[in-house]
Protein backbone atom coordinates (compact mmCIF):
# COMPACT_ATOMS: atom_id res chain seq x y z
CA UNK A 1 0.00 0.00 0.00
CA UNK A 2 1.34 3.54 -0.86
CA UNK A 3 2.04 5.52 2.41
CA UNK A 4 3.54 8.77 3.33
CA UNK A 5 4.49 9.02 6.76
CA UNK A 6 5.33 12.88 8.23
CA UNK A 7 6.97 13.28 11.62
CA UNK A 8 6.71 15.31 13.65
CA UNK A 9 3.00 15.93 13.85
CA UNK A 10 3.31 19.17 15.06
CA UNK A 11 6.06 21.26 16.11
CA UNK A 12 7.01 25.13 18.47
CA UNK A 13 9.86 27.05 17.66
CA UNK A 14 10.96 30.25 18.34
CA UNK A 15 11.32 33.19 15.52
CA UNK A 16 14.96 33.06 14.44
CA UNK A 17 15.68 29.53 14.80
CA UNK A 18 15.76 26.47 12.26
CA UNK A 19 13.89 22.98 11.95
CA UNK A 20 13.42 20.10 9.66
CA UNK A 21 10.85 18.26 8.91
CA UNK A 22 10.91 14.84 7.90
CA UNK A 23 8.95 12.68 5.17
CA UNK A 24 9.26 8.67 4.87
CA UNK A 25 7.52 7.02 1.90
CA UNK A 26 6.52 3.45 0.43
CA UNK A 27 4.91 4.53 -2.53
CA UNK A 28 5.88 2.62 -5.85
CA UNK A 29 6.85 3.32 -8.47
CA UNK A 30 8.32 6.73 -7.99
CA UNK A 31 7.90 9.83 -9.90
CA UNK A 32 8.28 13.22 -8.11
CA UNK A 33 8.13 14.23 -4.44
CA UNK A 34 6.63 18.00 -3.23
CA UNK A 35 7.05 19.53 0.18
CA UNK A 36 3.54 21.84 0.13
CA UNK A 37 3.19 24.67 2.70
CA UNK A 38 -0.76 25.27 4.00
CA UNK A 39 -1.82 28.20 5.60
CA UNK A 40 -4.87 27.66 7.72
CA UNK A 41 -8.14 26.76 5.62
CA UNK A 42 -6.19 27.93 2.06
CA UNK A 43 -5.29 25.40 -0.37
CA UNK A 44 -1.17 24.36 -0.47
CA UNK A 45 1.19 26.00 -2.49
CA UNK A 46 4.16 24.28 -3.77
CA UNK A 47 7.63 25.24 -2.31
CA UNK A 48 9.55 22.60 -4.04
CA UNK A 49 9.26 19.61 -6.40
CA UNK A 50 12.19 16.68 -6.70
CA UNK A 51 12.51 14.22 -9.01
CA UNK A 52 14.48 10.68 -8.85
CA UNK A 53 17.56 11.97 -9.77
CA UNK A 54 17.68 14.99 -7.39
CA UNK A 55 18.95 15.31 -3.89
CA UNK A 56 18.74 18.58 -2.92
CA UNK A 57 16.81 21.43 -3.78
CA UNK A 58 16.09 25.23 -2.35
CA UNK A 59 13.45 27.84 -2.47
CA UNK A 60 14.88 30.90 -0.40
CA UNK A 61 14.81 29.64 3.22
CA UNK A 62 13.27 26.23 2.52
CA UNK A 63 15.70 23.41 1.66
CA UNK A 64 14.19 19.81 0.54
CA UNK A 65 16.57 17.23 0.45
CA UNK A 66 15.85 13.30 -1.13
CA UNK A 67 17.49 10.34 -0.29
CA UNK A 68 15.29 7.79 -3.41
CA UNK A 69 17.12 4.83 -2.18
CA UNK A 70 15.74 4.71 1.53
CA UNK A 71 12.48 6.64 0.55
CA UNK A 72 13.11 9.56 2.48
CA UNK A 73 12.61 13.29 2.32
CA UNK A 74 13.46 16.53 4.59
CA UNK A 75 12.23 19.76 4.52
CA UNK A 76 14.89 22.45 6.43
CA UNK A 77 13.10 26.05 7.11
CA UNK A 78 16.21 28.44 7.90
CA UNK A 79 15.89 31.72 10.45
CA UNK A 80 11.82 30.73 10.79
CA UNK A 81 9.45 33.71 10.64
CA UNK A 82 6.13 34.30 12.18
CA UNK A 83 4.75 33.80 8.45
CA UNK A 84 6.07 29.96 8.64
CA UNK A 85 3.41 28.99 10.87
CA UNK A 86 1.34 26.71 8.67
CA UNK A 87 1.04 22.85 8.04
CA UNK A 88 3.51 21.55 5.69
CA UNK A 89 2.61 18.35 3.55
CA UNK A 90 4.66 16.16 1.77
CA UNK A 91 3.19 14.40 -1.55
CA UNK A 92 4.36 11.82 -3.56
CA UNK A 93 3.35 10.84 -7.11
CA UNK A 94 3.82 7.30 -8.72
CA UNK A 95 2.73 6.44 -11.88
CA UNK A 96 -0.16 8.58 -14.08
CA UNK A 97 -0.56 11.28 -11.85
CA UNK A 98 -1.19 8.39 -8.79
CA UNK A 99 -0.54 10.97 -5.87
CA UNK A 100 -0.08 9.89 -2.16
CA UNK A 101 -0.82 12.93 0.53
CA UNK A 102 1.08 12.98 4.18
CA UNK A 103 -1.18 13.90 6.82
CA UNK A 104 1.28 17.15 7.29
CA UNK A 105 3.40 17.99 9.73
CA UNK A 106 1.76 21.69 11.83
CA UNK A 107 4.73 24.36 12.45
CA UNK A 108 3.96 27.56 14.96
CA UNK A 109 6.71 29.79 15.25
CA UNK A 110 6.44 31.64 18.02
CA UNK A 111 8.21 35.34 18.81
CA UNK B 1 -2.99 34.64 -14.67
CA UNK B 2 -5.78 33.89 -11.76
CA UNK B 3 -4.52 30.35 -10.67
CA UNK B 4 -6.90 28.09 -9.91
CA UNK B 5 -10.37 29.54 -8.32
CA UNK B 6 -13.14 27.94 -6.33
CA UNK B 7 -16.47 28.60 -5.47
CA UNK B 8 -18.05 29.14 -3.48
CA UNK B 9 -15.90 29.82 -0.24
CA UNK B 10 -17.90 28.98 2.60
CA UNK B 11 -21.45 27.30 2.79
CA UNK B 12 -23.25 25.92 5.69
CA UNK B 13 -25.75 22.82 4.76
CA UNK B 14 -27.72 20.39 6.35
CA UNK B 15 -28.10 16.64 7.13
CA UNK B 16 -29.68 15.10 3.40
CA UNK B 17 -29.35 17.96 1.46
CA UNK B 18 -27.15 18.10 -1.24
CA UNK B 19 -24.54 20.64 -2.66
CA UNK B 20 -22.67 21.72 -5.57
CA UNK B 21 -18.95 22.71 -5.25
CA UNK B 22 -17.17 24.32 -8.46
CA UNK B 23 -13.99 25.06 -9.80
CA UNK B 24 -12.22 26.80 -12.88
CA UNK B 25 -8.17 25.51 -13.41
CA UNK B 26 -5.46 27.15 -13.97
CA UNK B 27 -5.58 28.35 -17.59
CA UNK B 28 -4.05 26.06 -19.60
CA UNK B 29 -4.57 22.94 -17.78
CA UNK B 30 -7.01 20.52 -18.69
CA UNK B 31 -6.74 18.08 -15.92
CA UNK B 32 -9.04 18.91 -12.52
CA UNK B 33 -8.93 16.68 -9.55
CA UNK B 34 -11.15 16.92 -6.02
CA UNK B 35 -9.98 16.54 -2.46
CA UNK B 36 -10.94 16.43 0.78
CA UNK B 37 -9.61 17.69 3.35
CA UNK B 38 -10.82 16.99 7.22
CA UNK B 39 -9.35 19.45 9.90
CA UNK B 40 -6.27 18.76 10.41
CA UNK B 41 -6.07 15.91 8.06
CA UNK B 42 -3.83 15.65 4.77
CA UNK B 43 -6.17 16.12 1.94
CA UNK B 44 -8.18 12.66 0.47
CA UNK B 45 -8.18 12.08 -3.36
CA UNK B 46 -11.88 12.01 -4.77
CA UNK B 47 -11.47 11.64 -8.41
CA UNK B 48 -9.77 13.07 -11.30
CA UNK B 49 -11.85 14.29 -14.10
CA UNK B 50 -9.71 14.55 -18.06
CA UNK B 51 -11.51 15.27 -21.08
CA UNK B 52 -14.89 15.72 -19.71
CA UNK B 53 -14.41 11.87 -18.25
CA UNK B 54 -13.65 10.95 -14.93
CA UNK B 55 -10.39 9.54 -15.02
CA UNK B 56 -9.38 7.99 -11.39
CA UNK B 57 -11.69 7.71 -8.24
CA UNK B 58 -10.44 8.05 -4.66
CA UNK B 59 -12.11 5.82 -1.91
CA UNK B 60 -15.79 7.88 -2.22
CA UNK B 61 -19.14 6.74 -2.27
CA UNK B 62 -21.56 7.13 -5.48
CA UNK B 63 -23.18 10.14 -3.53
CA UNK B 64 -20.03 11.95 -4.84
CA UNK B 65 -20.03 12.75 -8.37
CA UNK B 66 -18.77 15.19 -10.66
CA UNK B 67 -18.47 16.83 -13.66
CA UNK B 68 -16.29 18.67 -16.21
CA UNK B 69 -17.09 20.86 -19.05
CA UNK B 70 -15.85 21.60 -22.46
CA UNK B 71 -13.53 24.41 -20.90
CA UNK B 72 -11.82 22.80 -18.49
CA UNK B 73 -13.85 23.62 -15.12
CA UNK B 74 -15.17 21.21 -13.01
CA UNK B 75 -18.05 20.77 -10.43
CA UNK B 76 -18.13 18.49 -7.32
CA UNK B 77 -21.49 17.15 -6.34
CA UNK B 78 -22.23 16.09 -3.00
CA UNK B 79 -26.14 14.24 -2.44
CA UNK B 80 -27.39 13.59 0.86
CA UNK B 81 -24.88 15.00 3.20
CA UNK B 82 -23.70 13.50 5.92
CA UNK B 83 -22.50 15.31 9.38
CA UNK B 84 -18.93 13.14 8.01
CA UNK B 85 -18.61 15.19 5.08
CA UNK B 86 -18.25 18.51 6.28
CA UNK B 87 -14.60 19.08 5.26
CA UNK B 88 -12.30 21.44 3.37
CA UNK B 89 -12.72 20.72 -0.59
CA UNK B 90 -9.47 20.97 -2.47
CA UNK B 91 -9.43 21.66 -6.37
CA UNK B 92 -6.49 21.41 -8.12
CA UNK B 93 -5.49 21.21 -11.58
CA UNK B 94 -2.74 20.02 -14.42
CA UNK B 95 -1.85 19.27 -17.46
CA UNK B 96 -3.05 15.56 -18.54
CA UNK B 97 0.51 14.13 -18.05
CA UNK B 98 1.94 16.98 -15.88
CA UNK B 99 2.37 15.55 -12.44
CA UNK B 100 2.46 19.39 -10.63
CA UNK B 101 -0.66 20.19 -9.30
CA UNK B 102 -1.67 23.66 -8.73
CA UNK B 103 -4.57 24.18 -5.82
CA UNK B 104 -7.02 26.41 -5.22
CA UNK B 105 -7.95 28.12 -2.42
CA UNK B 106 -10.69 25.49 -1.52
CA UNK B 107 -14.20 25.53 -0.04
CA UNK B 108 -15.05 24.92 3.58
CA UNK B 109 -18.69 23.01 3.81
CA UNK B 110 -19.79 22.58 7.09
CA UNK B 111 -23.24 20.01 7.58
CA UNK B 112 -25.42 20.75 10.53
Amino acid sequence: KNQVEQSPQSLIILEGKNCTLQCNYTVSPFSNLRWYKQDTGRGPVSLTIMTFSENTKSNGRYTATLDADTKQSSLHITASQLSDSASYICVVSGGYQKVTFGIGTKLQVIP
Amino acid sequence: DAGVTQSPTHLIKTRGQQVTLRCSPKSGHDTVSWYQQALGQGPQFIFQYYEEEERQRGNFPDRFSGHQFPNYSSELNVNALLLGDSALYLCASSLAYGSEQFFGPGTRLTVL
